[in-house]
């Protein structure tokens, strides 16, 4: 089965620095990788994917993510961070499950804190 | 353009008492549709997928239960809450471009 993971539970920033959010994942065949984020109380929202082509997604809000078939890695990345970054961050893996049906396997998220 | 709606935003129900939490989206056609839940404001957990009109395929065994009516529209039911059926409860849908699109939830506080 399809999986990803988060090892960190809350990333530190200071505003202005570089910020990594890390993800890795398992999966059998070509990997469909997504970057979520989630504000407090709201839904989540889309971020950027990874299907095919070239390592380096760029997304929303200038982040960017690096695909790594050898590390099976794809974290997120901002050159910059910003106060208004901090949220909760998801990874996810697509998995078609038994029949061919698409569904999305969440990490378990990253908080990530911007600090002035 | 497509939009995915959900309601109600917040909801304080019970022990023992019924939900109906519903979800549609517009401006497609037989989309995929999911119900997430969030415990802890933390990780999702997939409940229930649909692929069509009465087609649904549930991921755990639990308290709760889906229907998909109409092509676009999607609702989690319970006829008994338990207080462990609270959290954050999102509906999504799989747009054409193989992106995920959800709501914005449905805060549940079972009392």
């Amino acid at each position: 089965a399809q999986s990803v993971a988060q090892p960190e539970d809350q990333v530190n920033v200071a505003e202005g620095n570089p910020l990594t959010v890390k993800c890795t994942y398992s999966v059998s065949g070509n990997p469909y990788l997504f970057w979520y984020v989630q504000y407090p109380n709201r839904g989540l929202q889309f971020l950027l994917k990874y299907i095919t082509g070239d390592n380096l997604v760029k997304g929303s809000y200038g982040f960017e993510a690096e695909f790594n078939k050898s590390q099976t890695s794809f974290h997120l990345k901002k050159p910059s961070a910003l106060v208004s970054d901090s949220a909760l961050y998801f990874c996810a893996v697509r998995d078609m499950g038994s029949g061919g049906y698409n569904k999305l396997i969440f990490g378990a998220g990253t908080r990530l804190a911007v600090h002035p | 353009s497509q939009t995915i709606h959900q309601w109600p935003a917040t909801l304080v129900q019970p022990v023992g008492s019924p939900l109906s939490l519903e979800c549609t989206v517009e401006g497609t056609s037989n989309p995929n549709l999911y119900w997430y839940r969030q415990a802890a404001g933390r990780g999702l957990q997939l409940l229930f997928y649909s692929v069509g009109i009465g087609q649904i395929s549930s991921e755990v065994p639990q308290n709760l239960s889906a229907s998909r009516p109409q092509d676009r529209q999607f609702i989690l039911s319970s006829k008994k809450l338990l207080l462990s059926d609270s959290g954050f409860y999102l509906c999504a849908w799989l747009s054409p471009g193989g992106s995920y699109t959800f709501g914005s939830g449905t805060r549940l506080t079972v009392v």
